[in-house]
């Protein structure tokens, strides 16, 4: 079964720190391009990085970049977000999410995992 | 960015009927547009993609069509098991984008 299971989520303070990650199983992980994609309270869906299956390609919303930073370990079926400078408008279920190609960031996302809060207050 | 207008935010309708959601891009997008699922405490479901592809596994009472700047999706025949938010996604350029959701309910 294709399976991604987000963790590392929980409260943190304005100006800290975070990471998540994502454990795929059920597919040949390095053979797809791997999204973060975060849903904010009572709001819609808001992408938030994507990485190609090589980590050469990879792109970020303009709400994050230069504060949040993606990475992928193929050996061990993982992606990661980095999340620092957290802001109150971070709080936020993070979903991970595959893509039906290799390279190509500019996709849909086929498989989701069931996500992990992140919230962040003083 | 390309902006994502979808419409109604919510929706009630009674079981068995036909319901259609729209979702406009800012500008043309071909038909790089999907459709998703949300259900609370589940992982958000691909049910189309390529603006009119279901997906394997979708049950046909599910489709969509549109290309450009337009799209609709429509469920012919509403059953409980619908009961969900609704999002389009346009991915024919970065950033992805969604529109903002359509809460699906039973009358």
């Amino acid at each position: 079964e294709v399976q991604l299971v987000e963790s590392g989520g929980g409260l943190v303070q304005p100006g800290r720190s975070l990471r998540l990650s994502c454990a795929a199983s059920g597919f040949t992980f390095d053979d797809y391009a791997m999204h973060w994609v975060r849903q904010i309270p009572g709001k819609g869906l808001e992408w938030v990085s994507g990485i190609s299956w090589n980590s050469v390609s990879i792109a970020y919303g303009d709400s994050v970049k230069g504060r949040f930073t993606i990475s992928r370990d193929n050996t061990k079926k993982y992606l990661y977000l980095q999340m620092n400078s957290l802001r109150p408008e971070d709080t936020a279920l993070y979903f991970c999410a595959k893509s039906p190609g290799e390279v190509r960031l500019y996709h849909y996302m086929d498989v989701w995992g069931r996500g992990t809060t992140v919230t962040v207050s003083s | 960015d390309i902006q994502m207008t979808q419409s109604p935010s919510s929706l009630s309708a009674s079981v068995g009927d036909r319901v259609t959601i729209t979702c406009q891009a800012s500008q043309d997008i071909n038909k790089y547009l999907s459709w998703y699922q949300g259900k609370p405490g589940r992982a958000p479901k691909l049910l189309i993609h390529d603006a009119s592809t279901l997906e394997t596994g979708v049950p046909g009472r599910f489709s969509g069509r549109g290309s450009g700047t337009d799209f609709t999706f429509t469920i012919s025949g509403l059953q409980p098991e619908d009961i969900a938010t609704y999002y389009c996604q346009q991915y024919d350029s970065l950033p992805l984008t969604f529109g903002g959701g359509t809460k699906v309910e039973i009358k």
